[in-house]
């Protein structure tokens, strides 16, 4: 199936801890991105990559920092983990340019407890 | 703010009428995009009209853009149960600017 396929789908953890989400895309896409959407469905950017080159950094806390290993990867890593950083995290990717949609994963939800 | 607000937050209608949802915006645009979000799932690209555009159809969603207003809307004809989702606007702004900026969504519930 072509997909944007991001891991896990569900993360429990501790305050503190340091957890990664992955994500991939087979589409051949060029442009990679993370969104973050709260309780309240709103959607804000946080990274985005064009081929392997990060070109989007929203304000987001240093604690959180992308990895792009090549461009069919995108992966999101968080150090000591707090409350408010519970939310559902999603991976999406588009061809590079401004006439295209996004293609979406289905979505990592992270509670931190 | 470059994104989109929605109207209304929440829609509730009988199968078979038509959904409209509205979407503002305050800055130039070089695009506006609608997606779909059934619960708990990704978003789903549903249509994309470019600023030079006034209407695009795709099945049963009808987008309109009025760029002097700074506004667009989604019209759904026919509803169907399984339309019910959250639907969002999506602001690509001009220049290179890579980033879609989204609104805070219309959750659209249709009752069989």
């Amino acid at each position: 199936d072509t997909a944007v396929s991001q891991t896990p789908k569900y993360l429990v953890t501790q305050m503190g801890n340091d957890k990664s989400i992955k994500c991939e895309q087979n589409l051949g896409h060029d442009t990679m991105y993370w969104y973050k959407q709260d309780s309240k469905k709103f959607l804000k950017i946080m990274f985005s990559y064009n081929n392997k080159e990060l070109i989007i950094n929203e304000t987001v806390p240093n604690r959180f920092s992308p990895k792009s290993p090549d461009k069919a990867h995108l992966n999101l890593h968080i150090n000591s983990l707090e409350l408010g950083d519970s939310a559902v995290y999603f991976c999406a990717s588009s061809a590079t340019g401004n006439s295209y949609g996004y293609t979406f994963g289905s979505g990592t939800r992270l509670t931190v407890v | 703010s470059q994104q989109g607000e929605e109207d209304p937050q929440a829609l509730s209608i009988q199968e078979g009428e038509n959904a409209t949802m509205n979407c503002s915006y305050k800055t130039s645009i070089n695009n506006l995009q609608w997606y779909r979000q059934n619960s708990g799932r990704g978003l789903v690209h549903l249509i994309l009209i470019r600023s030079n555009e006034r209407e695009k159809h795709s099945g049963r969603l009808r987008v309109t853009l009025d760029t002097s207003k700074k506004s667009s809307s989604l019209l759904i004809t026919a509803s169907r149960a399984a339309d019910t989702a959250s639907y969002f606007c999506a602001i690509r702004s001009g220049g290179s600017n890579y980033k879609l900026t989204f609104g805070k969504g219309t959750l659209l519930t249709v009752n069989p």
